[in-house]
């Protein structure tokens, strides 16, 4: 199994370019998350799908939309990029049984994006 | 105002030292994780807490859950080179029982 991939690992936009991350993940997995990292704020939830065909918001979601069209892939845009949109990104999955309040989370290797 | 405080936010020690890290909040908790993230990695999950009091080991590492529920720490003895890496705590959060909220880590480095 390859687990969580990420693609691409690096990209460098200009301001106003739109790009997609993709997200991969082989576990059947139903909940799928988008978190970006930044120093000394920990990672911060863009949005996250609970499965298929499903999405929501997440603590900070302007300036991206993210796709959840088959279950095993979940794909974040951004529409026009903003150096503020600068920083990695984190794809994760669970395997999201009810009632479990503590599912474990696993996370792909990270995007790293500059917007210049 | 971050749910999480996670201190120190820093820290650097020789080989073989012993060190804590805790992770704070003034909210209740039904259970809470800790991860390690090396560099250029995404971050993987070490133990789940889930009683007040609850004392977990992970070979060197020591996790404990505060009695109230309300904060956690992480003890690392005869500290490694390989133990090098942000350490985060993590909670659901109120928003639902499928979303995790994060600390701002600790970033530790072990000097050889």
């Amino acid at each position: 199994n390859a687990g969580v991939t990420q693609t691409p690992k690096f990209r460098v936009l200009k301001t106003g370019q739109s790009m997609t991350l993709l997200c991969a993940q082989d576990m059947n997995h139903e909940y799928m998350y988008w978190y970006r990292q930044d120093p000394g704020m920990g990672l911060r939830l863009i949005h996250y799908s609970v499965g298929e065909g499903t999405t929501a918001k997440g603590e900070v979601p302007d300036g991206y939309n993210v796709s959840r069209l088959k279950k095993q892939n979940f794909l974040l845009g951004l529409e026009s990029a903003a150096p503020s949109q600068t920083s990695v990104y984190f794809c994760a999955s669970s395997y999201g049984s009810s009632g479990v309040r503590t599912d474990t989370q696993y996370f792909g290797p990270g995007t790293r994006l500059t917007v210049l | 105002t971050q749910l999480l405080e996670q201190s120190p936010q820093f820290l650097s020690i020789q080989e073989g030292e012993n060190l804590t890290v805790y992770c704070n909040s003034s909210s209740v908790f039904s259970s809470l994780q800790w991860y390690r993230q090396e560099p250029g990695e995404g971050p993987v999950l070490l133990v789940t807490v889930v009683t007040g009091g609850e004392v977990k080991k992970l070979k060197r590492l020591t996790f404990q859950f505060g009695d109230a529920r309300k904060d956690s720490s992480l003890h690392i003895t005869a500290a490694q080179p390989g133990d090098t890496g942000l350490y985060l705590c993590a909670v659901i959060s109120n928003f639902g029982n499928e979303k995790l909220t994060f600390g701002t880590g600790t970033r530790l480095t072990i000097i050889p």
